[in-house]
């Protein structure tokens, strides 16, 4: 168990709807990041928050978005869903970022979304 | 830009064959992080370990091997004595410090199939 939670396992819904995909980080980190991995793409990073705030994207579709919290959780907000969004979404978590060194990401087990 | 290199993507071996899962990089930074993780059938990714790029010993835990090769861009992982339960897809990941977050790039995985 990494101390990573994501709520919840497995989420099915239609296209064209919103879900929110939620996040709670390893007691004492306080950087979250959100990947999302498929069968085309691979495991993809999206984005990341550091202590509430947005601290690197990547290949994150406009029709998605992120938050980090005061008690620093997060949520993904995935929105006009296409089947193309049915994925495995993982969150993890680090202490840092800190400058000139690279935190180890725990991750949590996951979001399965299936968009009908 | 960054870029991991898993060309096995798929191994089978029968239990107690020892195993190499190699994993090939490119990066500009001179400063960066390497992980392994693995995700067995059940889907989470577990954290196996991180080396930076300044640290080339090559490092041992239990059954398992690293072998860090700056001249080659190579940080190859070795299972010894496999067993079942190391059947799982394992995938390499790098992180670039120079980055305003540290997110990770992953390498498409290898997926290691441990036959009794």
């Amino acid at each position: 168990d990494s101390g990573v939670t994501q709520t919840p396992k497995h989420l099915i819904t239609a296209t064209g709807q919103r879900v929110t995909l939620r996040c709670s980080p390893r007691s004492g980190d306080l950087s979250v990041y959100w990947y999302q991995q498929s069968l085309d793409q691979g495991l993809q990073f999206l984005i990341q928050y550091y202590n509430g705030e947005e601290r690197a994207k990547g290949n994150i579709l406009e029709r998605f978005s992120a938050q980090q919290f005061p008690d620093l959780h997060s949520e993904l907000n995935l929105s006009s869903l296409e089947l193309g969004d049915s994925a495995l979404y993982f969150c993890a978590s680090s202490v840092g970022p800190a400058v000139g060194r690279s935190d180890t990401q725990y991750f949590g087990p996951g979001t399965r979304l299936t968009v009908l | 830009a960054q870029k991991v290199t898993q060309a096995q993507t798929e191994i089978s071996v029968v239990e107690k064959e020892d195993v190499t899962l190699d994993c090939v990089y490119e990066t500009r930074d001179t400063t960066y992080y390497l992980f392994w993780y693995k995700q067995p059938p059940s889907g989470e990714l577990v954290f196996l370990i991180r080396r930076n790029s300044f640290d080339e010993q090559n490092e041992i835990s239990g059954r398992y091997s690293w072998n860090f090769q700056k001249s080659t861009s190579s940080f190859n992982f070795t299972i010894t004595a496999s067993q079942v339960v190391d059947s799982a897809v394992y995938f390499c990941a790098l992180s670039e410090v120079q980055n305003a977050g540290n997110m990770l790039t992953f390498g498409g995985g290898t997926r290691l199939m441990v036959k009794p």
